[in-house]
């Protein structure tokens, strides 16, 4: 089945500095790349997500790119806030009977003041 | 419109014993899928049903089962819990043709 990859697993950065979320996924057939945003106690909230006809993705501070040779997609979020302390997970599906999500194990972002 | 709702949002259990979970998806969406989130393993798929048909499995024991009415609302069920069952058990769904999945707020279930 499908595996994906999620690094690096905890990531502190500064305020207003840049950080890059990666994940790595085994199925070639996979077409769909989910990245949620899960806050203490709260549920998963869809943040952006990227089909595979499409290289890249931007929603103001945050971008997807996917490189599909590679098997690779990456979340980049400028300008970080301490409001986007929280954990991301990414997901990857192939729609393959269905739309099952298959999750990275997620990354704990926390941005300091 | 509404969001994903879940009932209920916590549970204590024994082992041996059932539970049933609720969830209801958002007006309209008629896929709802099943995910199990624990500390250790993240979050994992067990089930997706579609107009009352389970259209994917996860890799669970049979003593997970699940349905989906007519309505749409789905419930899950796990048999002779054990305690490596205790876990945030949520629920996403998705409007037909879409792979975009909403999440309900989970429930909460912890297995003594």
């Amino acid at each position: 089945g499908e595996n994906v990859e999620q690094h690096p697993s905890t990531l502190s950065v500064q305020e207003g500095d840049s950080a890059v979320i990666k994940c790595t996924y085994s199925d070639s057939a996979s077409n769909y790349f989910p990245w949620y945003k899960q806050e203490l106690g709260k549920r998963p909230q869809l943040i952006i997500d990227i089909r595979s006809n499409v290289g890249e993705k931007k929603d103001q501070r945050i971008a997807v790119t996917l490189n599909k040779t590679a098997k690779h997609f990456s979340l980049h979020i400028t300008e970080t806030q301490p409001e986007d302390s929280a954990v991301y997970f990414c997901a990857a599906s192939s729609g393959r009977s269905g739309y099952a999500l298959n999750f990275g194990k997620g990354t704990s972002l926390l941005v300091t003041p | 419109k509404a969001g994903v709702t879940q009932t209920p949002r916590y549970l204590i259990k024994t082992r041996g014993q059932q539970v049933t979970l609720s969830c209801s998806p958002i007006s309209g969406h008629r896929s709802v899928s099943w995910y199990q989130q624990t500390p250790g393993q993240g979050l994992q798929f067990l089930f997706e049903y579609f107009s009352e048909t389970q259209r994917n499995k996860g890799n669970f024991p049979g003593r997970f089962s699940g349905r989906q009415f007519s309505n749409s609302r789905s419930e899950m069920n796990v048999s002779t819990l054990e305690l490596g069952d205790s876990a945030l058990y949520l629920c996403a769904s998705s409007s037909t043709g879409s792979e975009t999945q909403y999440f309900g707020p989970g429930t909460r279930l912890l297995v003594l």
